[in-house]
């Protein structure tokens, strides 16, 4: 089966960087997805890795290391708005779209 | 806005009654998941269709169901309803079977409260 980890809550000042780390088991990989939940809100998509290194979008980067079965979110020059929950998530190999997520940091942003 | 609409946002109702929640995804997407997220919990996958046909199936309980219209649009139907049941439910949809690079869009959410 699938099982991610990563920290159930993470705090920062705003400007800062902060690094969210996952950790997954799975019995087949294809990639690993980010998603961004504000409190209550609809989960939306960040990033996907497929491939070892580092995918960069804006502020946010996402990093991914196969053999290590790792990976993390990288939030660079955080903002009061970037305080939300992020999760992370693998594809079940055998069962077509299922994601499997992990079950979300809570990023807290300070002043 | 994701372009996934739920109706209907929010949603009380009793232990023992039977409620449906619908889903219509985003315009040309032809796979719709659906999940449950109960308080500071992650996000459960329940069930994927894929052009009106089950694709996935999660941990979900045998009093929920759910369908897929050949409008595409989906229903997710729960009943006898528990206290436990209580959570907000989310729809997704995605172009392929499978989202490219995961990716999949999700609607608003339905909140449901079981008294």
């Amino acid at each position: 089966g699938q099982s991610l980890e990563q920290p159930s809550e993470v705090t920062a000042v705003e400007g800062a960087i902060v690094q969210i780390n996952c950790t997954y088991q799975t019995s087949g990989f294809y990639g690993l997805s980010w998603y961004q939940q504000h409190d209550g809100g609809a989960p939306t998509f960040l990033s996907y890795n497929a491939l070892d290194g580092l995918e960069e979008t804006g502020r946010f980067s996402s990093f991914l290391s196969r053999s290590d079965s790792y990976g993390y979110l990288l939030l660079q020059e955080l903002q009061m708005k970037d305080s939300a929950s992020y999760f992370c998530a693998v594809r079940d190999q055998n069962q077509g779209g299922k994601l499997i997520f992990g079950q979300g940091t809570e990023l807290s942003v300070k002043p | 806005d994701s372009g996934v609409t739920q109706t209907p946002k929010h949603l009380i109702t009793a232990t023992g009654q039977r409620v449906t929640l619908r889903c219509s995804p985003r315009s040309g997407d032809l796979s719709v998941y659906w999940y449950q997220q109960s308080l500071d919990q992650g996000l459960q996958f329940l069930i994927q269709y894929y052009n009106g046909e089950e694709r996935a199936k999660g941990n979900i309980l045998e009093r929920f169901s759910a369908q897929q219209f050949p409008d595409l649009h989906s229903e997710l139907n729960l009943s006898s309803l528990e206290l436990g049941d209580s959570a907000l439910y989310f729809c997704a949809s995605s172009v392929a079977e499978q989202g490219a690079r995961d990716e999949q869009f999700f609607g608003p959410g339905t909140r449901l409260t079981v008294l």
